[in-house]
């Protein structure tokens, strides 16, 4: 079964820093790779996806993600916060076959002035 | 409106309490899930269904009832509520079982 690691529970940046969210998954084969964020109080809202081909993913609001195969990573990445990035992000990794998604346990994203 | 609600948003309970969550989606979509969300835990998937009448437990499902009788509809039914069922519910749909997957705006349920 796949499994998700986000090492980080909670980090600070600075408005304005660069961004760096890491997630590792744990698959035997090429698994389906998914980036989430939750504001407060909402649910879970997409950012970006990777399935297959460019291992370099864009997704909205600025963010992109890259697919490490050798790594089993699939690392977050934004250039310059904005204050209203400061969301919880879970990373969720699919299998390729019929079993459900499985969560990282997020990574709560605070922005500073 | 299109799209995935629950409801109710927010509800508090007595312990032995019999509680339904409600799901409803408009999109069709085959695939359905429950979730909790603790801290600490992350989201943790409690009971999923693959299209009408199928249903599939998942990693908590202890204490949790759920049907699906109609493609749109998902309920969730504590059967007799208890404290450590004081959480934040997430509803979600799919088109696959894991592509991406379209989340709820939660319901916020305390058990005193």
């Amino acid at each position: 079964a796949q499994s998700v690691t986000q090492p980080d529970i909670h980090i600070t940046v600075s408005e304005g820093a660069s961004l760096e969210l890491r997630c590792n998954y744990s698959y035997g084969a090429t698994p389906y790779l998914f980036w989430y964020v939750q504001s407060p109080g909402q649910g879970l809202q997409l950012l970006l996806k990777y399935f297959s081909g460019d291992t370099l993913v864009q997704g909205i609001k600025g963010f992109e993600a890259e697919f490490k195969r050798s790594q089993s990573s699939f690392n977050l990445r934004k250039p310059s916060v904005h204050w209203s990035d400061a969301a919880e992000y879970f990373c969720a990794v699919g299998a390729r076959g019929n079993t459900p998604l499985v969560f990282g346990k997020g990574t709560r994203l605070s922005v500073i002035a | 409106d299109a799209g995935i609600t629950q409801s109710p948003r927010y509800k508090i309970t007595e312990t032995g309490r019999q509680v339904t969550l409600m799901c409803h989606q408009t999109w069709s979509h085959s695939y359905m899930f429950w979730y909790r969300q603790d801290l600490g835990h992350g989201l943790r998937l409690i009971y999923y269904s693959a299209a009408a009448d199928i249903t599939d437990k998942g990693e908590v499902p202890d204490g949790y009832v759920v049907s699906r009788s109609k493609t749109e509809n998902f309920p969730l039914t504590l059967e007799s509520a208890t404290r450590s069922q004081t959480s934040v519910y997430f509803c979600a749909s799919s088109v696959e079982m894991n592509t991406e997957a379209f989340f709820g705006q939660g319901t916020r349920l305390t058990v005193v």
